[in-house]
């Protein structure tokens, strides 16, 4: 049984740059939310997409944008990248309308803005 | 407004001796709590969650965590650390409102001295 798989392991960007990150979700989620996770501190929520929409979206600029695929894959994008910008990307799945459940989470993707 | 407080931003124990993980809630409304563990370079496991059934939850790797709703804490505990305890440990609050809202504490920092 897959769990939630995150590509790449690690990217390095210059600062303006785009930046496209992947996750396959748990088998048998439907849900998959993205967190930003600077060092030292922990992850900030940043979107949760369902049904292919953006369902909820935590205080991030729309310089991060979101996708979910018919499969309920997700594609985390992120324009114009910042140095602040550098951080662990983690996605998380889970089952959309049940009930005190715990999200499940990959192992994340590391960026580093030079 | 809800919230999650750790009360320790680093704790450090001998291997063998107890661990106490200290984490204080905010919430309007009845909350889901998990406690996460992340190893270095590592996304978050689950260790344990309470959804409003028995108040002492046990979890892996001998966790057990304690809903106190008087106090607003749901305190990790271990009897006996060891080395391969050494993390970061994460409380979190799941509220049910229109989606759930998931709420990430700051973290706690385990040092485990052999």
């Amino acid at each position: 049984d897959a769990g939630v798989t995150q590509s790449p392991t690690h990217l390095i960007k210059t600062r303006g740059q785009q930046v496209t990150l992947r996750c396959s979700p748990k088998s048998g989620h439907d849900t998959v939310s993205w967190y930003q996770q600077a060092l030292g501190q922990g992850p900030q929520f940043i979107f949760q997409y369902y049904e292919e929409e953006e369902r909820q979206r935590g205080n991030f600029p729309d310089r991060f944008s979101g996708h979910q695929f018919p499969n309920y894959s997700s594609e985390l994008n992120v324009n114009a990248l910042l140095l602040g910008d550098s951080a662990l990307y983690l996605c998380a799945s889970s089952n959309w309308g049940v009930p005190n459940q715990p999200q499940h989470f990959g192992d994340g993707t590391r960026l580093s803005i030079l | 407004a809800q919230s999650v407080t750790q009360l320790d931003s680093h704790v450090s124990v001998s291997e063998g001796t107890p661990v106490l993980l200290r984490c204080n809630y905010s919430s309007s409304y009845s909350p889901s709590l998990f406690w996460y563990v992340q190893h270095p370079n590592k996304g978050l496991q689950l260790l344990l969650k309470y959804t409003s059934a028995a108040t002492l939850v046990k979890g892996i790797n001998g966790f057990e965590a304690e809903f106190k709703k008087s106090e607003t804490s749901f305190h990790l505990t271990k009897p006996s650390a060891h080395m391969s305890d050494a993390a970061e440990y994460f409380c979190v609050v799941t509220v049910k409102t229109s989606y759930d809202k998931v709420i990430f504490g700051p973290g706690t920092s385990l040092s485990v001295i052999p």
